[in-house]
C-alpha cells in the first residue's frame, strides 16, 4: 500500500487549505481512512475518518476540529480529502493519511505526511 | 473521550536490556481496538501491535503486547540499536480514536 499526501504549505489564520491523499496498492473503496496530525516536538492527534461507500462514507471528527475540517473521498480517483477552514496557529502540524485495517480498526499504513504551517 | 496515558515519559536503557512501556486508559477499551505503533525521527509512524497483542506485518517476535481492560503494556525483549524510537498506544471507541502522549525510548 501506498499513500501520498499534497496540498500542504502556509496559510493565515482564518483561512482554508484541501488536502489530499492519493491511494495505490490496496482496493481505496473497500477502505476506511482517516487523517491524523502532529504539531512540531508533539505527539499524534487524531483527526477524523470516513467509512466506505459501502458502510456509508460516514465521517467521525475529533472535538477541536468538528465544524471547521471536513474529510471526503473519491472513488474513482482513488483520493482522500482533507477541507480544512477558519484555520487556527494551533492547526499547524504535518497531517497524515492513513488506511483503516478492518481487523480491530488500527491506522495500519500510513503516508509521510504534508506540513501546514498556520501562521500571519 | 477515552485518554491515554503512558508511562515513563521517557526510559533509558541499553541494547540487549528488556523494555516495558505502559498504557492506562480512564475507561475500560476492548483489546480488540487496543494498538502500539513506533515512530523514528522524520518518518511516519509504523502499526507495531493491534488487537492488543496480535503484532503487525512484518513486525519481529521481539515485540509484545499485553492487557486488558484499562492496562496495556508493550513490551521488548532485547532491545536491538533500531528500537530506540517514541512509541504511542492508541484506542477505538467505536466512534473516536484517541492516542497516548508516547514513551520515547532513548539509549541509555
Amino acid at each position: 500500500a501506498h499513500l501520498v499526501e499534497s496540498g500542504g504549505g502556509l496559510v493565515k489564520p482564518g483561512g482554508s487549505l484541501r488536502l489530499s491523499c492519493v491511494a495505490s496498492g490496496f482496493t481505496f473503496n473497500h477502505a476506511w481512512m482517516t487523517w491524523v496530525r502532529q504539531a512540531p516536538g508533539k505527539g499524534l492527534e487524531w483527526v477524523g475518518r470516513i467509512k466506505s461507500k459501502t458502510d456509508g462514507a460516514t465521517t467521525a471528527y475529533a472535538a477541536p476540529m468538528k465544524g471547521r475540517f471536513s474529510i471526503s473521498r473519491d472513488d474513482s480517483r482513488n483520493t482522500l480529502y482533507l477541507q480544512m477552514n477558519s484555520l487556527k496557529t494551533e492547526d499547524t502540524a504535518v497531517y497524515y493519511c492513513t488506511k483503516v485495517s478492518g481487523s480491530g480498526y488500527p491506522l495500519e499504513f500510513w503516508g509521510q505526511g504534508t506540513l501546514v504551517t498556520v501562521s500571519s | 473521550e477515552i485518554v491515554l496515558t503512558q508511562s515513563p515519559g521517557t526510559l533509558s536503557l541499553s541494547p540487549g536490556e528488556r523494555a516495558t512501556l505502559s498504557c492506562r486508559a480512564s475507561q475500560s477499551v476492548s483489546s480488540t481496538y487496543l494498538a502500539w505503533y513506533q515512530q523514528k525521527p522524520g518518518q511516519a509512524p509504523r502499526l507495531l501491535i493491534y488487537g492488543a497483542s496480535s503484532r503487525a506485518t512484518g513486525i519481529p517476535d521481539r515485540f509484545s503486547g499485553s492487557g486488558s481492560g484499562t492496562d496495556f503494556t508493550l513490551t521488548i525483549s532485547r532491545l536491538e540499536p533500531e528500537d530506540f524510537a517514541v512509541y504511542y498506544c492508541q484506542q477505538y471507541d467505536g466512534s473516536q480514536y484517541t492516542f497516548g502522549q508516547g514513551t520515547k525510548l532513548e539509549i541509555k
